[in-house]
């Protein structure tokens, strides 16, 4: 049990519609990241927030957005679904302190699962 | 381009045998990690090697990490069927804050 918490577990979609999935931090980080993992795949970064701002962003088109609250909880937003969209998303959260060992070890929730028909 | 690489991606193993899991990386990382994933799971964080010659155990696996090789190893010894997963190696970018997965390996460990 990490601490991190995603809602929903699982969600259907069509194509055009747009998504927004949740995610809950660990408490005492202020960092997010979320994943994208298709099916047979490693998990592939789309983009992390530090202290309600964008702090990198990977290779995914500007119809994933994201969000994240003062009290550090995230949302991931996808407009416009395409069916290649349906993945596992996952959510990391972490804490960004510059301590050596503690910095940057992400805590991974249990996903939320999108199926786009 | 940081790029990780896994192999085998697949592997069938007779339970009380041993065997190794390779991860090779293509630029110098801070970190390297180990992940479990069960099918239809989350992510479980197994280990984190943070420096060359690094090694750490848990139980039948153990994970060293070479940084002048850029490669990390997750060694299974005598192995039991509940260690069947999917098993990630992952980098983070020096100065960067993501992190970049292997496609994993597929563990069937037969009883």
């Amino acid at each position: 049990e990490t601490g991190v918490t995603q809602s929903p577990t699982h969600l259907i979609k069509t194509r055009g519609q747009q998504v927004t999935l949740r995610c809950s931090s660990q408490s005492g980080h202020n960092t997010v990241s979320w994943y994208q993992q298709a099916l047979g795949q490693g998990p592939q970064f789309i983009f992390q927030y530090y202290r309600e701002e964008e702090n990198g962003r990977g290779n995914f088109p500007p119809r994933f957005s994201g969000l994240q609250f003062p009290n550090y909880s995230s949302e991931l937003n996808v407009n416009a679904l395409e069916l290649d969209d349906s993945a596992l998303y996952l959510c990391a959260s972490s804490l960004a302190e510059w301590t050596a060992l503690a910095k940057n070890i992400q805590y991974f929730g249990a996903g939320t699962r999108l199926s786009v028909l | 381009e940081l790029k990780v690489e896994q192999n085998p991606l697949f592997l069938s193993m007779q339970e009380g045998k041993n065997y190794t899991i390779y991860c090779n990386y293509s630029t110098t990382s801070d970190r390297l990690y180990w992940y479990r994933q069960d099918p239809g799971k989350s992510l479980e964080s197994l280990f984190v090697l943070l420096s060359n010659g690094a090694v750490k155990q848990e139980g039948r696996l153990m994970a060293s990490l070479d940084t002048k090789a850029r490669l990390s190893t997750l060694h299974i010894t005598a192995a039991v069927h509940d260690l069947s997963a999917t098993y990630f190696c992952a980098v983070d970018i020096r100065g960067d804050d993501k992190i970049i997965f292997g496609k994993g390996t597929r563990l069937h460990i037969l009883p």
